[in-house]
């Protein structure tokens, strides 16, 4: 059984910090690890991919993977909020589907 | 450009009573995916199609039915409502797994 694990939070941050949001997964063989952004009553959407070790960078967005550790993790600078979301972790291991974690609640206060 | 269209995306069933939820994607993607999301479960795979012509059962089949009608369309069917399957559901796309899914704006379903 693969399994993805996030804290589920929430996660208080003040407006202008660094959001840190962690991801944990049990399938050593896991290729590619993708990072949705859930607003309340609304569907995920994709916010970046990463499948090297090391970090990505997209905006304010930076990916990090670990796979020695199984550690995926997703800094957001500058916290702003509109921010403000439930946070998915996937995570591909093949058989063409993802396994997501159950997400981590960010609140960013002004 | 619509992406990941679901219909409809409120209903209300009685116990026993059948429905089918409709998916239609126009990116030409080869896989499409029906989800759950309930509170404190996060999302749970019911049934998948890799590809036009073929289905498969995810996590929490029981209950569903799938047709994956042609390239575009994927629809999933309650049979027999249960109170059980009150949820939230999403339909999702895929090119390649490579580029994640692209999600429906989903159904809330009520079983009473």
């Amino acid at each position: 059984q693969k399994e993805v694990e996030q804290n589920s939070g929430p996660l208080s941050v003040p407006e202008g910090a660094i959001a840190s949001l962690n991801c944990t997964y049990s399938d050593r063989g896991s290729q590619s690890f993708f990072w949705y952004r859930q607003y309340s009553g609304k569907s995920p959407e994709l916010i970046m991919f990463i499948y090297s070790n090391g970090d990505k960078e997209d905006g304010r967005f930076t990916a990090q993977l670990n796979k020695a550790s199984q550690y995926v993790s997703l800094l957001i600078r500058d916290s702003q909020p509109s921010d403000s979301a439930t946070y998915l972790c996937a995570v591909y291991s093949g058989y063409s589907t993802l396994t997501f974690g159950k997400g981590t609640m960010l609140l960013v206060s002004p | 450009n619509a992406g990941v269209t679901q219909t409809p995306k409120f209903q209300v069933l009685k116990t026993g009573q059948s429905m089918t939820l409709q998916c239609a994607q126009d990116m030409n993607h080869n896989s499409m995916y029906w989800y759950r999301q309930d509170p404190g479960m996060g999302l749970r795979l019911i049934y998948y199609s890799a590809s036009e012509g073929t289905t498969d059962k995810g996590e929490v089949p029981n209950g569903y039915n799938v047709s994956r009608l042609n390239k575009r369309e994927f629809s999933l069917r309650l049979e027999s409502a249960a109170p059980s399957q009150t949820s939230v559901y999403f339909c999702a796309s895929s090119a390649a797994l490579s580029g994640g899914y692209t999600f429906g704006s989903g159904t809330r379903l009520t079983v009473v």
